[in-house]
């Protein structure tokens, strides 16, 4: 049981530049959720799937684009990246409304 | 607004010593609050849950406390260890009428613990 995982764990980007991160989860959880998490500003929703097949905007996604893939995978692309996303990003997963969130261990992205 | 504001922003103590971690949130209607503890380079894990009925709570040398009244968690620390050097966010959900709960995170707390 791995729980989240997620790919890759270090990224360095030059500005313009496209990508994905993937997560998954094995505990068959029916939400997943994307955060990146700066310096001093804690933990920030970019955009979460409350079940497969749905997803919606959280409180930062200018810039990005997700696709839940099936109820296992979760994944955020960056078309366009720019230095304002140098960040580590955090997927997370949960059962349902109420549930403890699980995170995965996070991808360290760099765009120069 | 609402907020999750937690306190000292970091703190740094002798190992053995104990230590308060404190959470204020402005959060109306109120879910259940929980704190994780996430070491450097990695991602939060939870620690402790409570609803708005609990007013404390233990995993092993980790105690927390609500009190819904004044809308105050802490996090109490017994008898400190090199390993408790983490952040300690305080997280709070609230009930909502999109398709998940809201969940606000607090900027969390810096301990460092000393030999």
């Amino acid at each position: 049981n791995a729980g989240v995982t997620q790919t890759p764990k270090f990224q360095v980007l030059k500005t313009g530049q496209s990508m994905t991160l993937q997560c998954a989860q094995d505990m068959n959880h029916n939400s997943m959720y994307w955060y990146r998490q700066d310096p001093g500003m804690g933990l920030r929703l970019i955009y979460y799937s409350a079940s497969e097949g749905t997803t919606d905007k959280g409180e930062v996604p200018n810039g990005y684009n997700v696709s839940r893939l099936n109820k296992r995978e979760f994944s955020l692309r960056l078309e366009s990246a720019a230095p304002s996303q140098t960040s580590v990003y955090f997927c997370a997963s949960k059962i349902g409304r109420d549930y403890e969130q699980y995170f995965g261990p996070g991808t360290r992205l760099t765009v120069t | 607004k609402n907020q999750v504001e937690q306190s000292p922003q970091s703190l740094i103590i002798l190992e053995g010593k104990n230590c308060t971690l404190q959470c204020n949130y402005t959060v109306s209607p109120f879910s259940n609050l929980r704190w994780y503890k996430q070491d450097t380079g990695r991602g939060p894990v939870s620690l402790t849950i409570m609803t708005f009925s609990e007013n404390t709570k233990s995993n092993g040398r980790y105690t927390a406390t609500l009190d819904a009244d004044t809308k105050q968690s802490s996090l109490h620390i017994t008898a400190s260890q090199l390993s408790d050097s983490a952040s300690y966010i305080c997280v709070v959900s609230a009930p909502s009428m999109n398709r998940d709960d809201k969940i606000i995170f607090g900027k969390g707390t810096r301990l460092h613990i000393l030999p």
